[in-house]
């Protein structure tokens, strides 16, 4: 089993739509949690990252729910400019430094 | 943008070729990590030096790979007799430290192993 899974999509929704992906991850120790966006052959780039109480920047949700393991991205109104790559990104106990990212979830918005 | 760049941008070898690859962070940063990322997949932690010091080394890493960072600033990877798997985007980030740390890209050199 991956450290960290997403569903590769893609997501194919019109523009404006509301579209969420989750993220799991399997250790419980993990502390820190990122989603990072790739737009097609550039880097990734920092969206936000994913604090207990759950954050928002804008258009987007991050929530992190410890007792099931898994964050949550929700992105609201979505834009074409939205069509990107999203990572989900956890940072375990064990080691300080190291993120484990997931394979991405692909996102299409359509006009 | 953190100011990270990677270069070359663009690396194609032959098999058996050795290949370097230079990372330099802008920032005052005193963290810096490699990445490989492959198609389809999210990037994957092969190294990060705190400073100078090589702190971590994952099992992806293998003796034909190494890493430096001489002076705690800019940092090479190199591989040596690459092989077609090897061929995949080299990712640098740079972070700062720190429970929360938050890791900034640069725009990585993708190698094409012939």
């Amino acid at each position: 089993r991956k450290e960290v899974e997403q569903d590769p999509g893609p997501f194919n929704v019109p523009e404006g739509a509301t579209v969420a992906f989750n993220c799991t991850y399997s250790n419980s120790a993990s502390q820190s949690f990122f989603w990072y966006r790739q737009d097609c052959r550039k880097e990734p780039k920092l969206l936000m990252s994913v604090y207990s109480s759950g954050n928002e920047d804008g258009r987007f949700t991050a929530q992190l729910n410890r007792a099931s393991q898994y964050i949550s991205l929700l992105i609201r109104d979505s834009k074409l400019s939205d069509s990107a790559t999203y990572l989900c990104a956890v940072r375990a106990y064990s080691s300080a430094s190291k993120i484990i990212f997931g394979s991405g979830t692909r996102l299409s918005i359509r006009p | 943008d953190t100011g990270v760049s990677q270069d070359p941008r663009h690396k194609i070898t032959k098999r058996g070729q050795n290949v370097t690859f230079r990372c330099d962070p802008i920032s005052e940063h005193n963290r810096l990590y490699w990445y490989r990322q492959t198609l389809g997949q999210g990037p994957e932690f092969l190294t990060y030096f705190q400073n100078e010091a090589q702190l971590e080394k994952s099992r992806l890493l293998s003796d034909r790979f190494s890493a430096e960072r001489p002076k705690g600033s800019f940092s090479t990877l190199e591989i040596q007799r690459t092989e077609q798997g090897d061929s995949a985007m080299y990712l640098c980030a740079e972070g700062a430290g720190g429970p929360q740390e938050t890791q900034y890209f640069g725009p990585g050199t993708r190698l094409l192993v012939l």
